[in-house]
């Protein structure tokens, strides 16, 4: 029961190159979502995607491209990585339906930017 | 502007005893509210949750309390174990928004000893 799967689980990047991470889920969830965490910072919201083709910006969407091409899959890529974006980073799902639906995380990707 | 706050970085009880984290919020719009532990190196976890028609859920030895006159909230645990030392975060959601996403706290450190 593999739940929602993030790869890699660590990255260390040069400024300036770009890299891809993977998020996939098995639960058939419609929401995904791209958080990071920093220290003292709590979770902030990257992106988010309501459905298969859909996206939108969260709270800290600059320097950040997603795509949702599959509904089991979202994508975060940084184009030109950068050492503000040195984090640890989390993918999490949910169901559609209002009420309560908690999100389900990964377990993360730490990505060092040099 | 925060919206969710915990005010305590940290918490330290003895095992056995009762551990209090606390939650305060600012929009009166939040109709939803979440509990995750969260354990180094790995993600968070959904713990419990409670809508605003509520003031009160309990799962074993978690309770979270609602007082929506106050915007606030909070997560009991009783009897305190050492494997509930982890960080934990609320978060708040507002399922009349036209999509679903949670506002999340900065997270508060929990520590049992035994």
């Amino acid at each position: 029961n593999a739940g929602v799967t993030q790869t890699p689980k660590f990255r260390v990047l040069k400024t300036g190159q770009s890299m891809t991470l993977l998020c996939a889920q098995d639960m058939n969830h419609e929401y995904m979502y791209w958080y990071r965490q920093d220290p003292g910072m709590g979770l902030r919201l990257i992106h988010y995607s309501v459905g298969e083709g859909t996206t939108a910006k969260g709270e800290v969407p600059d320097g950040y491209n997603v795509s949702r091409l599959k509904k089991q899959n979202f994508l975060l890529g940084l184009e030109s990585a950068a050492p503000s974006q040195t984090s640890v980073y989390f993918c999490a799902s949910s169901y559609r339906d209002r009420g309560n639906q908690p999100q389900h995380f990964g377990d993360g990707t730490r990505l060092s930017i040099l | 502007d925060q919206q969710v706050k915990q005010n305590s970085p940290s918490l330290s009880v003895q095992e056995g005893r009762i551990s209090i984290l606390n939650c305060d919020y600012t929009n009166s719009m939040f109709d939803y509210f979440l509990w995750y532990k969260k354990y180094p190196a790995e993600g968070p976890t959904f713990l419990i949750s409670i809508s605003s028609i509520k003031d009160k859920n309990e799962d074993g030895r978690f309770t979270v309390f609602l007082n929506k006159s106050a915007k606030h909230l909070s997560l009991h645990i009783v009897p305190s174990q050492p494997g509930d030392s982890a960080v934990y975060f609320c978060a708040v959601g507002d399922s009349g928004g036209s999509n679903y996403k949670l506002t999340f706290g900065k997270g508060t450190l929990l520590t049992v000893n035994p």
